[in-house]
């Protein structure tokens, strides 16, 4: 168990749907990342906040948002789903003084399957 | 444009031998480097780090070289074991500790 905890662990559903993806982070740790692995493609980053801020964003799609609650959990919301946005989700954890020397602690990720 | 490049999708090493995972990157910005560790069906887990301003370090089996004149890193298990079969992720990160990863590259260690 790495701390991070993300619900759901999987989820099916049809285009067009709305979904909501929560991830609570690692006890002590502010920032939160979300990445989307997709097949062959590696982890690309969505978006990041820290202490409920958006701090960064990457590859989002307008469709997509997130958000950071004030117990930091963070929740991604994605709507309009097309087949294409079937992917692996994943949060990760940081804190300052950890994140140089050992970078992100992930969650076990949430498979979403839009059929 | 892909700026943390594995350029070997997979790799497969016979128990007990070396293995050698690469990476290159464009950003010579990018100040420190990790590996990651990510077995099916589980996030990527931290492996090992190396600051841009070393060029080894080492934790037992695993050492990783940094080479920034030409902007690439490796990764060296030794031995391999069948245990570290998983697909290994290089990172780089740019000052805001947002990580920039590679498509990652599968190991798998032969008994």
């Amino acid at each position: 168990d790495s701390g991070v905890t993300q619900t759901p662990k999987h989820l099916i559903t049809a285009t067009g749907q709305r979904v909501t993806l929560r991830c609570s982070p690692r006890s002590g740790d502010l920032s939160v990342y979300w990445y989307q692995q997709s097949l062959d493609q590696g982890l690309q980053f969505l978006i990041q906040y820290y202490n409920g801020e958006e701090r960064a964003k990457g590859n989002i799609l307008e469709r997509f948002s997130a958000q950071q609650f004030p117990d930091l959990h963070s929740e991604l919301n994605l709507s309009s789903l097309e087949l294409g946005d079937s992917a692996l989700y994943f949060c990760a954890s940081s804190n300052p003084s950890r994140a140089r020397n050992y970078g992100y602690t992930f969650g076990s990720g949430t498979r979403l399957t839009v059929v | 444009d892909q700026q943390v490049k594995q350029n070997s999708p997979s790799l497969s090493v016979q128990e007990g031998r070396i293995s050698i995972l690469n990476c290159d990157y464009t950003n010579s910005m990018f100040d420190y480097f990790l590996w990651y560790k990510k077995y099916p069906a589980e996030g990527p887990t931290f492996l090992i780090s190396i600051s841009s301003i070393k060029d080894k370090n080492e934790d037992g089996r695993f050492t990783v070289f940094l080479n920034k004149s030409a902007k690439h890193l490796s990764l060296h298990i030794v031995p391999s074991q069948p245990g570290d079969s998983a697909v290994y992720f290089c990172a780089a990160s740019l000052g805001s500790y947002q990580l920039t990863f590679g498509k990652g590259t599968k190991l798998s260690v032969i008994p």
